[in-house]
Parts: C-alpha cells; structure tokens; sequence
C-alpha cells in the first residue's frame, strides 16, 4: 500500500528553466510533507518542508505547493541549475516521527 | 560532528547467509530509522525506534528480518536468511525528535545478495 506516489520516474529540463516535481498521498493524516534529494552513493539529503496548515513553502529557488483538497504537492526549482540533477524523493510525517517516502524522481538538468 | 555512520558500505553475500548491518546514530538522537531502497519502491520504511525501543516494525519484510538497538548509539539490521531478493540499499537515519526539518541519513549500505 503506497501512501505516497511520484507517478513520474524520471523529467528532464533545460538549465534555466522550472523543473516541477510531483507527488500525491492517500492518507490525510500527515502533518508535514517533505522534499528530499540524493546524489547517487550518498544518502537523502533535507530539502524543503511544508505543514499540512500551509499552501506554500519557499526557500531560495525552491518552492513547495501543497494542495489538500486534491492531495498533491509540488516541488517547483526556479531556475534549474546543472547541480540539481539527482534524484528527488516526496515524505510524508505524521506526528508518531513515522516518515513515509515515495519512490523518487530522477532529475536531469541538461546545460 | 561524524553524522550517521553505517557499516559496511557494500556487503556481497551468498544466498542462504546470514546478514548484519550496523548504524551508529548521531549522540543525542532518541529516534532511529531502517529504510531500504529499491527501485520498485522508492524508500521503504522498515522499522524505527526512539529511546531504543521499537515503535513501528509493520514494514519488516518477513520473519528473516529483525533489527535491534541495543543501546542509544547503536543498531542492527539482520537477514537470516538472505535471499537475492534482499538485494537493495538500505538507509539508516536518526533524529533528536520527530522533525519537520528532516531526518540525517547514513551513507547506506549496498547489499547484494547472490
């Protein structure tokens, strides 16, 4: 049982432009959602946060959009760098510390 | 600070042995994570703890997995036996509370089990 999906395995884009990330959930219950990234042979690494509260979390190029009615949210980078290509990977937390992850998108950001 | 420190870093084993894999958390870290990676699932959630006690095992994958913390800044995972199955990455994390700012990963271990 998958309570959270990232239904895109892989986007690439062109350095410069938006890359926008997906990610939808089942269970209402989460009390935030978060943004991961990876580089291979290293572990996940903390992007971006938002609360179930919020519709929107920014930070520098990166901005989260969380949409409860549709239970969808959206990690957008404004604009894509080179450096940014990895892996990406949408958690859901609920207030047990229970950090549920979805399958992850690749990301390639062409120069 | 050494962040999460996971032992070893590839393991190759054969069919039917035994498996252990260990992970010292970061000092002062109550809460303790096993992940496993694969390409099919993403990053599951095996088990966690907090104060070295198990809270949420219902991702273990069956009885030949078991994970134990026996002390605050060390735990196991082990395969009893292994199956090629069991071939995946597998993450160790930890966290001073249940937090919204993320968890710190280890490096992982790559097991391949032939």
């Amino acid at each position: 049982d998958q309570q959270v999906k990232q239904n895109s395995p892989s986007l690439s884009v062109q350095e410069g432009r938006i890359s926008i990330l997906n990610c939808d959930y089942t269970n209402s219950m989460f009390d935030y959602f978060l943004w991961y990234k990876k580089y291979p042979a290293e572990g996940p690494t903390f992007l971006i946060s938002i609360s179930s509260i919020k519709d929107k979390n920014e930070d520098g190029r990166f901005t989260v959009f969380l949409n409860k009615s549709a239970k969808h949210l959206s990690l957008h980078i404004v604009p894509s760098q080179p450096g940014d290509s990895a892996v990406y990977f949408c958690a859901a937390l609920r207030n047990t510390g229970k950090l549920i992850f979805g399958q992850g998108t690749t990301l390639q950001v062409k120069p | 600070d050494a962040g999460v420190i996971q032992s070893p870093r590839h393991e190759v084993t054969e069919m039917g042995q035994e498996v252990t894999l260990r992970c010292k958390p970061i000092s002062g870290h109550d809460y303790l994570f096993w992940y496993r990676q694969t390409m099919m699932r993403g990053l599951e959630l095996l088990i966690y703890f907090n104060n070295n006690v198990p809270i949420d095992d219902s991702g273990m994958p069956e009885d030949r997995f078991s994970a134990k913390m026996p002390n605050a800044s060390f735990s196991t995972l082990k395969i009893q036996p292994s199956e090629p199955r069991d071939s995946a990455v597998y993450f160790c994390a930890s966290s001073p509370q249940v937090a919204h700012y993320g968890y710190t990963f280890g490096s992982g271990t790559r097991l391949t089990v032939v």
